[in-house]
């Protein structure tokens, strides 16, 4: 129940397509579902995040959806660039705990 | 600092030998999170501190790990014999509060021989 499913492993777009990434978690009690990107041999850096009381979040090319009845969110990157190339993480937390991370997705963006 | 320092960002030592693991938040942060990422995994949380104190130590993956936190502001984590399934990138994280947004240092790359 305190797991963040996270799909897929790995992901190749052609340069100005769409990347999706999915994820999807059991507990209902999550309250805020960030995602982080993280490029070779740096930390993970805060992407952008939604709480479930919203259903959609669009920062720039980066659009989270969040599907409350299918306990899913999924990220959208428009346009993907050769600079997106990197690895993303979904996580999800409970008030009071830290952070549960999925296991992360490798994207390529092929120009 | 303007960001989370983590030192040493590598380490290689002996199976058997103890490490020490720093962190260095941002300035202000009272919320400090320490992970453990190992090669194809996600992140795995470890422990975090609220100031001074750790609510929560029960990612701590045997009693070889411990980590203390002084002054609200550096943390270190310490791996006493380690073992070769230790190899892993340590990832300290902090935040202005709990459960706010969590910045994240670049890490110390551990490899046991």
């Amino acid at each position: 129940q305190q797991q963040v499913k996270q799909s897929p492993q790995s992901l190749i777009v052609q340069k100005g397509g769409i990347s999706i990434i999915n994820c999807a978690y059991e507990n209902t009690a999550f309250d805020y579902f960030p995602w982080y990107q993280q490029f070779p041999g740096k930390g993970p850096a805060l992407l952008i995040a939604i709480r479930p009381d919203v259903s959609e979040k669009k920062e720039g090319r980066f659009t989270i959806s969040f599907n409350k009845s299918a306990k899913q969110f999924s990220l959208h990157i428009m346009d993907s660039q050769p600079g997106d190339s990197a690895t993303y993480f979904c996580a999800a937390t409970l008030p009071g705990t830290a952070l549960i991370f999925g296991k992360g997705t490798t994207l390529s963006v092929s120009s | 600092g303007a960001g989370v320092s983590q030192s040493p960002s590598n380490k290689v030592t002996e199976k058997g030998k103890d490490v020490e693991l720093r962190c260095d938040p941002i300035s202000g942060h009272t919320a400090l999170y320490w992970y453990r990422q190992s090669l194809g995994q996600g992140l795995e949380f470890l422990i975090y501190f609220q100031g001074n104190s750790a609510p929560d130590k029960s990612g701590l993956p045997s009693d070889r790990f411990s980590a203390e936190r002084t002054g609200g502001s550096v943390s270190t984590l310490t791996i006493q014999r380690t073992q070769q399934e230790d190899s892993a990138v340590y990832l300290c994280a902090s935040s202005f509060e709990f459960n706010q947004p969590q910045h994240f240092g670049d890490g110390t790359r551990l490899s046991i021989l």
